[in-house]
């Protein structure tokens, strides 16, 4: 299988930093994926990494080592309207099969 | 146009209908993916089409039934449903299976089945 860790839930302080690990197998690996999903929602796209570094976009920045199996995503200057589930998900080559971790649950609090 | 489009957005059915749900996307990708998502859970891979053949069937029951008519459509025939198949369907495209590139969805089809 391609087991995704990701914590199930965090809270984080309104303008603060939070950043949200994601560990995966290695074996097949061809990018990662993340996304935001609101409740009730489809996931939207929010960055892509298939090579080792950081990857920026505004407040949100997302980082992956492919030889640790690992990627974060860091949210800068929280908003209420961050609050929602991240989901990490990750390509592997056997198909094209895009597959998701469990989703964390961000609780951004005033 | 960077949109999947689903038909229809909420769906209600009795466990002895046939009923199908709908995918569009005009982006000229040629992979296109069924997921099933409960009530908090992440998406769950279904199928992947790739050029328009099934590539990829997660073990799913036979009665979910994908057809891809053309480059730019997805179906999902539906019959004889169980009220535990009662989910978020999401479609999604991305320019190839297995190529690096972002997977757009749909909005989704809401489905009960009562």
């Amino acid at each position: 299988g391609q087991n995704i860790d990701q914590p199930t839930e965090m809270t984080a302080t309104e303008g603060a930093i939070v950043q949200i690990n994601c560990t995966y197998q290695t074996s097949g690996f061809n990018g990662l994926f993340w996304y935001q999903q609101h409740a009730g929602e489809a996931p939207t796209f929010l960055s892509y990494n298939v090579l080792d570094g950081l990857e920026e976009k505004g407040r949100f920045s997302s980082f992956l080592s492919r030889s640790k199996g690992y990627s974060y995503l860091l949210l800068k200057e929280l908003q209420m309207k961050d609050s929602a589930s991240y989901l990490c998900a990750a390509f592997y080559n056997q198909g094209g099969k895009l597959i998701f971790g469990q989703g964390t649950e961000l609780s951004v609090k005033p | 146009d960077t949109e999947v489009t689903q038909t229809p957005k909420h769906l209600v059915m009795g466990m002895t209908n046939k009923k199908s749900l709908k995918c569009e996307q005009h982006m000229g990708h040629r992979a296109m993916y069924w997921y099933k998502q409960k009530a908090k859970k992440p998406p769950e891979l279904m199928f992947v089409y790739s050029y328009e053949k099934l590539s990829i069937n997660e073990s799913v029951p036979s009665r979910f039934s994908p057809e891809c008519p053309n480059s730019s459509l997805l179906n999902l025939h539906l019959h004889a449903l169980q009220p535990e198949d009662s989910a978020l369907y999401l479609c999604a495209s991305s320019q190839g299976a297995g190529v690096n590139t972002e997977a757009f969805f749909g909005q989704g089809t809401r489905l009960t089945v009562v």
